[in-house]
């Protein structure tokens, strides 16, 4: 069965203060890892996908890594609207429609 | 928002009532999904569809069923709530397996 664990549960920053959030899977035969950024009261918003170990994205001060086992969203120079909650998720198998979420990190950058 | 539409977003019912969530999409996906959330559960899959008349189940199916008569409009309906199901229902879309979801903004349903 597809895992996924995030840690921290929580994080607190100061704007300017770099950090990493982390998402550590199990999944057989991966097809996609993805992030998602939630702000109170909306649905997830999309970050990023992941195909292969190896392969980084970036976006502004957020940049995702992924290897075989683990994930890393890293934040560079954070400033108070970044403070969110981040989601990671997984989807592993080829007849597998269903994405495995993590309980979430819930980022707040204080100015 | 990625045209996706749920209604309704607040709603507050009885145990034992039936209670139907519906979910409009403007852009013709195949995929479409039925997640709820709950703290300390992150997102899990109730249901999902990947066609007109075509659903399957998700990892927490119980208590619940879906309906897709049109391309747009994906229906979840709890039979007989419980309070169990209390949470606050999402719906997402998606191209294809192995691309990612877009969800909607959620309906909170309160069952009392």
């Amino acid at each position: 069965e597809d895992q996924v664990t995030q840690s921290p549960e929580a994080l607190r920053l100061q704007e300017g203060e770099s950090s990493s959030l982390n998402c550590s899977y199990t999944v057989s035969g991966l097809r996609g890892l993805f992030w998602y950024r939630q702000d109170p009261g909306k649905g997830p918003e999309f970050l990023f996908t992941l195909y292969s170990a190896g392969e980084e994205k970036e976006k502004e001060r957020l940049k995702a890594t992924l290897t075989k086992k683990e994930s890393f969203l890293h934040i560079t120079a954070p400033k108070p609207e970044d403070s969110a909650t981040y989601l990671c998720a997984v989807q592993g198998g080829y007849d597998n429609n269903d994405m495995r979420f993590g309980a979430g990190t819930r980022l707040t950058v204080k100015p | 928002d990625a045209g996706i539409t749920q209604s309704p977003r607040h709603k507050v019912t009885e145990t034992g009532t039936p209670v139907t969530l519906r979910c409009h999409q403007t852009e013709n996906h195949r995929y479409m999904y039925w997640y709820r959330q709950d703290p300390g559960h992150g997102l899990r899959l109730i249901h999902y569809s990947y066609g007109v008349k075509d659903t399957d189940k998700g990892e927490v199916s119980d208590g619940y069923s879906v309906s897709r008569s049109k391309t747009e409009d994906f229906l979840l309906t709890l039979e007989s709530a419980t309070s169990s199901q209390t949470s606050v229902y999402f719906c997402a879309i998606r191209v294809g397996g192995g691309t990612e979801a877009f969800f909607g903004q959620g309906t909170r349903l309160t069952v009392v």
